[in-house]
C-alpha cells in the first residue's frame, strides 16, 4: 500500500488548459511537499505545505494542503508546453517518501 | 554553485555482472542521498548519509548492494552481482543539514 497515492497517473492536455492532480494519504502529515521532474533530469522542488488548509502559489501554479493535512492538491492554469513533466508530492514520514508521481504532457 | 553530480549518465550491463555509480554532492552539504527510481514510479530511498555514517540503510537489498562516502563528500554505490530488476534511474541527491534536497540527474541503468 502506497503511504501517497497520487492521481491521475497519466494526464495529456492541449496548451492553455487547467488541470488539478491530487495527493492523499490516510496518515496525517506535519509537511507535504511537491517536486517536478523533467525526463532525464532529477526532481526539483515546487513547494513545501505545511499548515493545514495552506494555499501557496507559483506563477500559475497553485497548491493547496487539506484542512485535515492528509491531502493536497496542485493546480495548473493555462497550461504550457513546458509544463510538461512528472510531478511528484512527497513527505518526510521518517524519511522522505515519494507517491508514483503524475506524469503531464501539455501539446502545443 | 554546480549542482549534483552523477557519472555515468547510462550503463547497460547484463545480469550478474557488477556496477558501480558515483555522486559528488553540492559542497558544503554533509547529508547525501542514494534513491531508486523505477519507471512509473517515485524515487524510493536506498541509503542515506550523514558525512561518512550511515543514517538510514533500511530500504538498501544489502545481499547485493553496498554504498560508501569514505571521505564525507563524494559516494559510490555498487551492485553486485545485479539483477534484471535493478534496471532504473539512480539518483544521487544532497542537503544542508537536512532541509530541502537536491538531486542529481540520475544514472539509468539497464540490466539485460
Amino acid at each position: 500500500t502506497q503511504l501517497l497515492e497520487q492521481s491521475p497517473q497519466f494526464l495529456s492536455i492541449q496548451e492553455g488548459e487547467n488541470l488539478t492532480v491530487y495527493c492523499n494519504s490516510s496518515s496525517v502529515f506535519s509537511s507535504l511537499q511537491w517536486y517536478r521532474q523533467e525526463p532525464g533530469e532529477g526532481p526539483v522542488l515546487l513547494v513545501t505545505v505545511v499548515t493545514g488548509g495552506e494555499v501557496k502559489k507559483l506563477k500559475r501554479l497553485t497548491f493547496q494542503f487539506g484542512d485535515a493535512r492528509k491531502d493536497s492538491s496542485l493546480h495548473i492554469t493555462a497550461a504550457q508546453p513546458g509544463d510538461t513533466g512528472l510531478y511528484l508530492c512527497g513527505t518526510s514520514y521518517g524519511k522522505l517518501t515519494f507517491g508514483q508521481g503524475t506524469i503531464l504532457t501539455v501539446h502545443p | 554553485e554546480a549542482g549534483v553530480a552523477q557519472s555515468p549518465r547510462y550503463k547497460i550491463i547484463e545480469k550478474r555482472q557488477s556496477v558501480a555509480f558515483w555522486c559528488n554532492p553540492i559542497s558544503g552539504h554533509a547529508t547525501l542521498y542514494w534513491y531508486q527510481q523505477i519507471l512509473g514510479q517515485g524515487p524510493k530511498l536506498l541509503i542515506q548519509f550523514q558525512n561518512n555514517g550511515v543514517v538510514d540503510d533500511s530500504q538498501l537489498p544489502k545481499d547485493r548492494f553496498s554504498a560508501e562516502r569514505l571521505k564525507g563528500v563524494d559516494s559510490t554505490l555498487k551492485i553486485q552481482p545485479a539483477k534484471l530488476e535493478d534496471s532504473a534511474v539512480y539518483l544521487c541527491a544532497s542537503s544542508f543539514r537536512g532541509n530541502e534536497q537536491f538531486f542529481g540527474p540520475g544514472t539509468r541503468l539497464t540490466v539485460l
